[in-house]
């Protein structure tokens, strides 16, 4: 069935600083690829999706692109903030096409 | 719309007691879904509903849980007898007909004593 790997955590970063979490998916065919984001103390929030390749998902400073090539769909962003603390989770839809399969999560702290 | 919702946000429980939580979730989404979440991993997806139908169960859901949305609205999710390994996050998703994009709740977290 499908799968998605991301990077573990923590992941430290200072304000300011280039962020890079890596995401590698394994999926017959082309499913769609998610971001969700869950902040301290807070369900799951979906950040940014892609539904084909080569496709760029972004939202709020973070983007990610659908590479089929190198089956990854790593999310970035420039510029991060104290306020991008929270975990941040992979997905894509499972095989049949409705649950979703998550990745273990990668926990970024951001420092002032 | 107030998106999803879950009661309660916490329990407590002692190993053996059944409990039972409630998932309302965003008014127009025929789908459900049901996942748990433990410390430091990503959610595992449970079961789901379409309307009033549960379509697909995981192998994770042993005998002793079982989930209903019976007129296609809320749902509920019960454990019975309750393990020190059932202890987790559990958290409710919904969605349109169209589209995989899912919305969660802020989940229910049971403490098995």
């Amino acid at each position: 069935g499908n799968s998605v790997t991301q990077m573990e955590g923590p992941v430290t970063l200072s304000e300011e600083a280039f962020l890079t979490i890596n995401c590698t998916y394994t999926a017959t065919g082309y499913p769609s690829l998610f971001w969700y984001v869950q902040y301290p103390g807070e369900g799951l929030q979906l950040l940014l999706k892609a539904t084909k390749a080569d496709d760029k998902g972004s939202n709020k400073g973070f983007e990610a692109t659908y590479r089929k090539e190198t089956t990854s769909f790593h999310l970035e962003k420039g510029s991060v903030q104290v306020s991008d603390s929270a975990v941040y989770f992979c997905a894509s839809p499972g095989t049949g096409g409705f649950k979703t399969i998550f990745g273990a999560g990668t926990r970024l702290f951001v420092k002032a | 719309d107030t998106g999803v919702s879950q009661d309660p946000r916490h329990k407590i429980t002692k190993r053996g007691q059944n409990v039972t939580f409630r998932c309302d979730p965003i008014s127009e989404h025929n789908r459900l879904y049901w996942y748990r979440q433990t410390l430091g991993q990503g959610p595992e997806f449970l079961t789901y509903f379409q309307n009033e139908a549960q379509l697909e169960k995981s192998r994770l859901l042993s005998d002793r849980f079982s989930a209903e949305r019976p007129k296609g609205s809320f749902s509920t999710l019960e454990i019975q007898r309750t393990e020190q390994g059932d202890s987790a996050m559990y958290l409710c998703a919904s969605s349109a007909l169209q589209g995989y994009e899912q919305y969660f709740g802020p989940g229910t977290r049971l403490t098995v004593t």
